[in-house]
This record gives structure tokens, sequence and C-alpha cells, in this order.
């Protein structure tokens, strides 16, 4: 059971333009998102995360969107760059609901390539 | 380095032997966690500590799987009989237990196992 779902497992863009990662979830008690990017052989960084009383939140070239009524989130790149290539994970936890748990539920990843 | 490390990187081994894996966290972090990934999947959760107590083990940890945090400091994942099901990265992560802040964890680089 899928609880998040990132249903395209790649993306290529050329570099300057918009990256757009899509993510959806199905469990109601998440209420923390966080996005993680990974290059090979090495152990997924953190990239960016929002709460869920809002809907936007933005670090420098990166924003992520948050539609609770979708149950839907999105990661945007701009501009991309080729040192953005790698495989970007949403991850998701009951962080408030679920007694601070912060135990993460990870989709499974979508790998972008951003081409010179 | 102050990051989160683990040993070995690499371990080759063959079915029905006994591995054993190992994470230092940050320092000052209370939580750790373990993480299991498969070609393919994102990170799936296995269990955390939080100090020296086990809070929570996944469905996944089969009784072959033990993990321990003596003292609160470094953990161990110990895999008894692995199977070529086994065979997948085992990634370690730290947080710090805090109301603010983003809450993200923080990867090592993984330990992958390969049983023959």
């Amino acid at each position: 059971d899928q609880q998040v779902k990132q249903n395209s497992p790649s993306l290529s863009v050329q570099e300057g333009r918009i990256s757009i990662l899509n993510c959806d979830y199905t469990n109601s008690m998440f209420d923390y998102f966080l996005w993680y990017k990974k290059y090979p052989a090495e152990g997924p960084t953190f990239l960016i995360s929002i709460s869920s009383i809002k809907d936007k939140n933005e670090d420098g070239r990166f924003t992520v969107f948050l539609n609770k009524s979708a149950k839907h989130l999105s990661l945007h790149i701009v501009p991309s760059q080729p040192g953005d290539s790698a495989v970007y994970f949403c991850a998701a936890s009951a962080r408030y609901s679920g007694g601070s748990n912060y135990k993460l539920t990870f989709g499974k990843g979508t790998l972008l390539t951003v081409n010179p | 380095d102050t990051g989160v490390s683990q040993d070995p990187r690499h371990k080759i081994t063959k079915r029905g032997q006994n591995v054993t894996f190992r994470c230092d966290p940050i320092s000052e972090h209370n939580r750790l966690y373990w993480y299991r990934q498969t070609l393919g999947q994102g990170p799936e959760f296995l269990t955390y500590f939080q100090n020296e107590a086990q809070l929570e083990k996944s469905r996944l940890l089969s009784d072959r799987f033990s993990a321990e945090r003596p003292k609160g400091s470094f953990s161990t994942l110990e895999i008894q009989r692995t199977e070529q099901g086994d065979s997948a990265m085992y990634l370690c992560a730290s947080s710090f237990l805090r109301v603010r802040g983003t809450g993200e964890l923080f990867f090592g680089e993984g330990s992958r196992l390969t049983v023959l």
C-alpha cells in the first residue's frame, strides 16, 4: 500500500527551464512533507519541507506547493541546473497528529535529468 | 566530518551468514532511524530509537533482524541467517527531537548488502 506516490519515474528538462516534480499521498494523517535529493552512492539529503498549515514554501530556486484537498504536492525548481540532476524523493510524516513521531514515509522517487 | 557515518559501506555475504552494520549518528541527535532501500523503491522505515529506547519496529523487521542502540549513542543492525531478499541498501538517519524546526532526518551514505 503506497501511501506516498510519485507517478513519474523520470523527468528530463533543459537547463534554465522549470522542473516540476509531483507527489500524491493517501494518508489523511500526514501533516508534514519533505523533499529529499539523492545522488548515486550517497544518502538522501534534505531539500525543503512544508507543514500542512501552509500551501507554499520557498527556498531560493526551490518552491514546494501543497494542495491539501487534492492530497498533492509539487516541487518546482527554477531555473534548473545540470547539478540538480538526481533522484528526488517526496516524504511525509504525521508529525503533529502522530505523537511527535518524525517517521517518514517515502515515495519511490523521480529521476531528474537536467540537460545542458 | 560530523555527519552520520555508516560502516561497512558494502558487505557481500553468502546466504545463511550473519551480518552487522554500525551507525554513528550526529552527536547531539537523540533520534536514530534505520531504513532499507531496494532498487527502484524509496527508503522504507525499519525501526527507530529515541536515546537508547527502541520505540517502533516495522513489520518489515522480521525476527532475523535486531537493532540496538546501547547508551543512546551508536546503533547496530544485525541480520541473522541472511537471505537473498535481504540484499538492499541499509540507511541510517538521525534527528533531534524539537518542537520547532524542519524535523528533517540526516542520512548516512548507507551500507549496501549483497547476499549471494
